[in-house]
């Protein structure tokens, strides 16, 4: 199966800064990444899918690059409600697989 | 309106049999892959498998497989996780997930089912 590794686990931030979260595939899976938020005691929330592509309605400010076996999550200005756990997910190959999450936090 | 409801949480003891259920509306049924993801008491995200309703072709992840059962009746658009016999590491929060139609990534989750399996 394919492993996925998101950097940092965790981060503090504050209210507008710029906050990026990397997520590496253990082989190179093209363009098929998704990036889904999730609050405490909500289900996750799709945000961006075949990497860079944002889901309807999600704000401007996330956005994702990358393919092959690099991506990134950004959040260019974070806004009080993106305090949240974020995780990436690999539909290249089965069994899909999440990435460990990683918990915004604010600082 | 798409939407995903699901059944409500249940409390079992191990070695106890078990079906969720997970009702899918606003769309056409047959013609999207539903899922299920399971996440344990503070813990990430976990891919359990897949199922087509309009042919029942169903896909387990290997962490999975003969662990649970995923199923469709496609005659009440709704989807099923079932298992045989119960543990207490079951323990979970259970989400249903639509697979969007030409990408594969999950455009709709329902909201979640906790599994409780205690003596």
């Amino acid at each position: 199966a394919i492993q996925l590794t998101q950097s940092p686990s965790s981060l503090s931030a504050s209210v507008g800064d710029r906050v990026t979260i990397t997520c590496r595939a253990s082989q190179g899976i093209s363009s098929a990444l998704a990036w889904y938020q999730q609050k405490p005691g909500k289900a996750p929330k799709l945000l961006i899918y075949d990497a860079s592509s944002l889901e309807s309605g999600v704000p401007s400010r996330f956005s994702g690059s990358g393919s092959g076996t690099d991506f990134t999550l950004t959040i260019s200005s974070l806004q009080p409600e993106d305090f949240a756990t974020y995780y990436c997910q690999q539909f290249n190959n089965y069994p899909r697989t999440f990435g460990q999450g990683t918990k915004v936090e604010i600082k | 309106e798409v939407q995903l409801v699901q059944s409500g949480a249940e409390v079992k003891k191990p070695g106890e049999s078990l079906k969720i259920s997970c009702k899918g509306s606003g769309y056409s049924f047959t013609s999207y892959w539903i899922g299920w993801v399971r996440q344990m008491p503070g813990k990430g995200l976990e891919w359990m498998g897949i199922i087509y309703p309009g042919d029942s072709d169903t896909r387990y992840s290997p962490s999975f497989q003969g662990q649970v059962t995923i199923s469709a009746d496609k005659s009440i658009s709704t989807a099923y996780l079932q298992w045989s016999s119960l543990k207490a590491s079951d323990t979970a929060m259970y989400y249903c997930v639509r697979r969007d139609g030409s990408g594969h990534y999950l455009d709709y989750w329902g909201q979640g089912t906790l599994v409780t399996v205690s003596s």
